[in-house]
């Protein structure tokens, strides 16, 4: 979705290494949202945010940080990589909270392995 | 609190065969229903979504789902199936509080 970009789209990093994850919108939406896709696992929400410095943990965050210093940018640090965090990363976001309305707009993902 | 069960992590059918992929929902509230569909190396798209109102949801590339809350369902279906249908469907249970809560998908196979 064009109102959405993730990047990079590929990383290759080293265990006990910090890696950064960057989501961009275009869209002034309020709500953003970090979740990994695993197999067998569907999609699991890291962290969210729901206004510029306003954020909050979701089911898997541990070894995860976030931050937002602006409403277009949403970070997603893992502090330290291991393997386990091998996995794609996607960025949704959301017009409201009320997701009955609009739903997610999802980005393109971003595959990182760490080795 | 809300949670999605989709039934059967892998659905193969012929093409022009009817798709019927399962999900049944468990809301504390009134659920708010989406379907999703993730072509390879593609982020999510919506297909179709139930917020209020008409129980049979008509979505995009001839899907539909109905919201049976006696059931708790939201089964999404195609009356006859193309090989670009083929991908993996997530169905999701949208809360108040700004969350999407996602089964663990389905992916779907689609035979000439």
């Amino acid at each position: 979705d064009a109102g959405i970009t993730q990047s990079p789209r590929h990383k290759v990093t080293e265990t006990g290494t910090p890696v950064t994850l960057r989501c961009h919108q275009t869209e002034n939406h309020r709500y953003m949202y970090w979740y990994r896709q695993d197999p067998g696992h569907g999609l699991r929400l890291i962290h969210y945010s729901y206004g510029v410095k306003d954020t909050d943990k979701g089911e898997v965050s541990d070894g995860y940080s976030v931050s937002r210093s602006k409403t277009e940018d949403f970070l997603l640090t893992l502090e330290s990589a291991t393997s386990s965090q091998t996995s794609v990363y996607f960025c949704a976001i959301s017009e409201s909270g009320q997701t009955f309305n609009y739903g997610y707009t999802f980005g393109s993902g971003t595959r990182l392995t760490v080795v | 609190a809300q949670s999605v069960t989709q039934l059967g992590s892998h659905v193969s059918v012929s093409e022009g065969a009817l798709v019927l992929l399962r999900c049944n929902y468990s809301s504390s509230v009134p659920p708010y229903l989406f379907w999703y569909v993730q072509y390879p190396n593609q982020g999510l798209q919506l297909l179709l979504k139930y917020t209020t109102g008409a129980t049979l949801v008509k979505g995009i590339n001839g899907f539909e789902a109905e919201f049976k809350k006696s059931e708790t369902s939201f089964h999404l279906t195609k009356p006859s199936a193309h090989m670009s249908d083929a991908a993996e469907y997530f169905c999701a249970v949208g809360s108040t509080l700004g969350r999407l809560y996602f089964g663990r998908g389905t992916q779907l196979t689609v035979w000439p």
